[in-house]
């Protein structure tokens, strides 16, 4: 069936750099993405998320580009710290599903190096 | 803080043991969801109840038995699991259920260890 993935398990960055974590999917009907936060022990946690009709949105310090042509969406992290190491779980939602069904990515492990 | 409260933090039961975990939202969201998350793994889908009834059921084995007493509770009742049950039961609600899309809100999640 169609999925959410993820290109990279695992990214380590350097404390103060950028950092991007990338997701492709496969479904060409959904339409509203969410990018979630889980950290060790936790629960998901919301960090921003986008409708089909735009290619970017901004919120503090992050940044969540679609590109609808590849069916790939990406986060920003601008200014890396330590507090945003967790795991990053991209989500899509098909419409065509009843209700508010969302469908998650692999996840990427975000390391930030001292 | 999470909005969501789930109970208990962690459980360790038998395979013949009855056991539930519950989950608890004050933000007046009509739509509540229970997901099951292996280690390492995505959270998946289990039960999604609308308006207090249920809704979706992704073809989850009767041993899970989900109950929504009110609007603001929502509970998983265990019974004769098997260890590969052992996971991270996440609860989620969302604003309203009508709505196509809409931001989850998860509990901390209860973890569990079937032995």
């Amino acid at each position: 069936g169609e999925s959410v993935g993820l290109h990279l398990p695992t990214l380590s960055v350097q404390e103060g750099d950028n950092s991007i974590i990338n997701c492709a999917y496969s479904n060409s009907a959904s339409d509203y993405f969410i990018w979630y936060k889980q950290e060790s022990g936790k629960g998901p946690q919301f960090i921003i998320d986008i409708r089909s009709n735009m290619d970017k949105r901004q919120g503090q310090r992050v940044t969540v580009l679609l590109n609808k042509t590849v069916k790939h969406l990406s986060l920003q992290i601008a200014a890396t710290q330590p507090g945003d190491s967790a795991v990053y779980f991209c989500a899509e939602n098909d419409p065509y599903n009843a209700g508010n069904m969302l469908t998650f990515g692999g996840g990427t492990r975000l390391m930030v190096k001292p | 803080d999470t909005e969501v409260t789930q109970t208990p933090k962690h459980l360790v039961m038998g395979m013949t043991n009855k056991k539930s975990l519950k989950c608890e939202q004050h933000m007046g969201h009509r739509a509540m969801y229970w997901y099951k998350q292996k280690a390492k793994k995505p959270p998946e889908l289990m039960f999604v109840y609308s308006y207090e009834k249920l809704s979706i059921n992704e073809s989850v084995p009767s041993r899970f038995s989900p109950e929504c007493p009110n609007s603001s509770l929502l509970n998983l009742h265990l019974h004769a699991l098997q260890p590969e049950d052992s996971a991270l039961y996440l609860c989620a609600s969302s604003q309203d259920p009508d709505r196509d899309t809409g931001e989850l809100f998860f509990g901390e999640g209860s973890r569990l260890t079937v032995l």
